[in-house]
């Protein structure tokens, strides 16, 4: 079955730590990109990337990184840089074309306490 | 820039009830547009889209969805609410010159359906 698989569901991190959230598809997508979304706030860009060994910031890239080194995978971490990063993230994968639909896995809520 | 407006962060209807959605966009070139659902705690998955062809699009569950260029719209509708569609729906827009897929979120809208 093709699809997203984001991991873990469920996150919770201390103050001051660094935590990466997994996102791996096998949909043969070259684009793959991060959003966070807020309650009341929709859906954010955070970083995108179009090809392998190649990404871009989105709207509210501060405190987070990612990397692409696999067309499949595309990890974010969320730096202790990130002041509010209690928030649900989703990631999402494309044909690289603006006319084709995202296509989301299931999210990770990542809370600190 | 290009963005998405929903109108009503929430909208009550009951069972059988027709169903409307409302977006609007802002859009200097033809925009490409998305209407998705996110179930709670879920991904997000898609309900229709409109690339420049028909303007008025069907998409899954009964929903469907009308571009209309003069008021910059492109309302969800479905004609007989049912139970299971009670979900967030979301307005996306897309711009077709940035060369690549890029998604410009609305706030979303909380459709709640009564017995």
């Amino acid at each position: 079955d093709g699809g997203i698989t984001q991991s873990p569901k469920y996150l919770f991190r201390k103050e001051g730590q660094n935590v990466t959230l997994s996102c791996e598809q096998n949909l043969n997508h070259d684009a793959m990109y991060w959003y966070r979304q807020d309650p009341g706030q929709g859906l954010r860009l955070i970083y995108y990337s179009q090809i392998v060994n190649d990404f871009q910031k989105g709207d509210i890239a501060e405190g987070y990184s990612v990397s692409r080194e696999k067309k499949e995978s595309f990890p974010l971490t969320v730096t202790s840089a990130q002041k509010n990063p209690t928030a649900f993230y989703l990631c999402a994968s494309s044909i690289d074309v603006p006319t084709t639909e995202a296509f989301f896995g299931q999210g990770t809520r990542l809370t600190v306490v | 820039a290009q963005s998405v407006t929903q109108l009503g962060s929430h909208v009550s209807v009951s069972e059988g009830a027709l169903v409307l959605l409302r977006c609007n966009y802002s859009s200097s070139v033809p925009p490409y547009l998305f209407w998705y659902v996110q179930y709670p705690n879920q991904g997000l998955q898609l309900l229709l889209k409109y690339t420049s062809a028909a303007t008025l699009v069907k998409g899954i569950n009964g929903f469907e969805a009308e571009f209309k260029k003069s008021e910059t719209s492109f309302h969800l509708t479905k004609p007989s609410a049912h139970m299971s569609d009670a979900a967030e729906y979301f307005c996306a827009v897309s711009d077709q010159y940035t060369g690549f897929q890029k998604l410009v979120f609305g706030t979303g809208t909380r459709l709640l359906v009564s017995p």
